[in-house]
């Protein structure tokens, strides 16, 4: 069965500090998918990004950058000078390609507080 | 172009009686997905239709249950309604054959069980 654990419950960091948010994910699977979606407090969960299982190349989108590692079932997301703006739930969530199977399976999601 | 939608906002019921929660996809998605956010559960998988069937459930009881219209809207209704079904209901569409599987989420109905 899939899982996604993260570990961190809640993160608290001061502005212009920068933050990583873990993920570890299990699948047996060997074709799946990984996302990160971002829930602020308005409550709808606002899409970040999307990995392949076959591409392992990190990404980087202006403050995010993600680091995605196989060989640990890890997919990490590091915000750079963090912003009051970015404090929200964040989830990683993973998708197995199976038909059928197409649900997402989130994590229990890290809350972000980032103070002035 | 729209994003999803849902109605209502909010819907406030009592013990026993049904509720009924109402999803519109991205223009051009087929798929619709159901998600409860209980306090404390996290979020939980429900319903998955596509082309009007239903194609996966997660592991919810019989008194869950929805469709899918041929306008690919959706509709949840939850019967017998309990304490505990208390929570937010968010509704996702995505592309249906794309094996990424991107989803993209309404804002939610808060559904309040008294």
């Amino acid at each position: 069965a899939q899982k996604v654990t993260q570990a961190q419950t809640e993160i608290s960091v001061v502005e212009k500090e920068d933050v990583t948010l873990d993920c570890v994910y299990e699948t047996r699977d060997t074709t799946y998918y990984l996302f990160w979606y971002k829930q602020p407090p308005s409550g709808e969960l606002v899409f970040l990004i999307r990995r392949n299982s076959f591409d392992e190349q990190n990404e980087i989108s202006g403050r995010y950058s993600w680091n995605f590692q196989k060989s640990t079932s890890s997919f990490n997301f590091t915000i750079t000078a963090s912003q009051v703006v970015d404090s929200a739930v964040y989830f990683c969530a993973l998708s197995e390609n199976r038909s059928g199977r197409r649900a997402l399976t989130f994590g229990s999601g890290t809350r972000l507080q980032v103070q002035p | 172009e729209a994003g999803v939608t849902q109605s209502p906002t909010h819907l406030i019921k009592t013990r026993g009686q049904q509720a009924t929660l109402r999803c519109s996809p991205i223009s051009g998605h087929t798929s619709v997905y159901w998600y409860q956010q209980a306090l404390g559960l996290g979020l939980q998988f429900l319903l998955w239709y596509d082309e009007g069937e239903e194609r996966n459930r997660g592991n919810f009881p019989p008194r869950f249950s929805g469709r899918q219209f041929p306008n690919y809207s959706s509709e949840l209704n939850v019967n017998a309604l309990e304490l505990e079904d208390s929570a937010l209901y968010l509704c996702a569409s995505s592309l249906w054959g794309q094996g990424n599987n991107e989803q993209f989420f309404g804002p939610g109905t808060r559904l309040t069980v008294l």
